[in-house]
């Protein structure tokens, strides 16, 4: 089975601009996940999808916003990008949403901004 | 504030001495308790989980963990490292109702010394 996979997997942008990043989970999983990681902050949860809907969101701003397919695809997208926004950004996916469910990890998508 | 705490922030170690790594939480009720590595250039990988039943987990390549509820610890060992084992490790929590959200400690970075 493959894995998580998320595109691109570097992106340089500019202050003020906008990117959209985009993550496939494995298969028959429709539970996603976004975390930002830093090396100061570490690993920071940004939003939970299933079955299309947000179920749960961490502490960002307005900025970073998501949405989920039909076929359990997802994409963030993060506008008005800030310095501070550099960071790899990683996608998990899971089964479902039972407490017990592992999160497999995609290899992230490293975003400078300039 | 719920958090997850590494006291461990970097370590460093010769080949064949042992590792622990430790693991704090503040979340009450049950949780699940998970380590992470990842290795350079590599995304996050499961290392172990613990969910109930007997507090010594193990894992893969040699690693196990010790859930200790009194002391909310989940404390990450191996008998002896390999220089293989270079990488960052995370513990992660995922506490009651809070679908997939994992909750981070900010990681611990082994190096291992031939």
């Amino acid at each position: 089975k493959a894995g998580v996979t998320q595109t691109p997997r570097y992106l340089i942008k500019t202050r003020g601009q906008q990117v959209t990043l985009s993550c496939s989970p494995i298969s028959g999983h429709r539970s996603v996940s976004w975390y930002q990681q830093t090396p100061g902050q570490g690993l920071q949860f940004l939003f939970e999808y299933f079955s299309e809907t947000q179920r749960n969101k961490g502490n960002f701003p307005g900025r970073f916003s998501g949405r989920q397919f039909s076929n359990s695809r997802s994409e963030m997208n993060v506008s008005t990008l800030e310095l501070g926004d550099s960071a790899l950004y990683l996608c998990a996916s899971s089964l479902g949403l039972a407490s017990q469910e592992t999160q497999y990890f995609g290899p992230g998508t490293r975003l400078l901004v300039l | 504030a719920q958090s997850v705490s590494q006291h461990n922030h970097h370590v460093i170690l010769s080949e064949a001495a042992s590792l622990e790594l430790g693991c704090n939480y503040s979340y009450g009720g049950t949780v699940n308790l998970f380590w992470y590595v990842q290795y350079p250039g590599q995304h996050l990988q499961l290392l172990l989980k613990y969910f109930s039943g007997d507090p010594l987990v193990k894992g893969i390549k040699g690693f196990e963990a010790e859930f200790i509820k009194s002391k909310f610890s989940f404390n990450l060992r191996k008998p002896s490292v390999q220089w293989s084992d270079t990488a960052e490790y995370f513990c992660a929590v995922k506490p009651p109702m809070t679908g997939n959200q994992f909750y981070f400690g900010t990681g611990t970075s082994l190096t291992v010394i031939p």
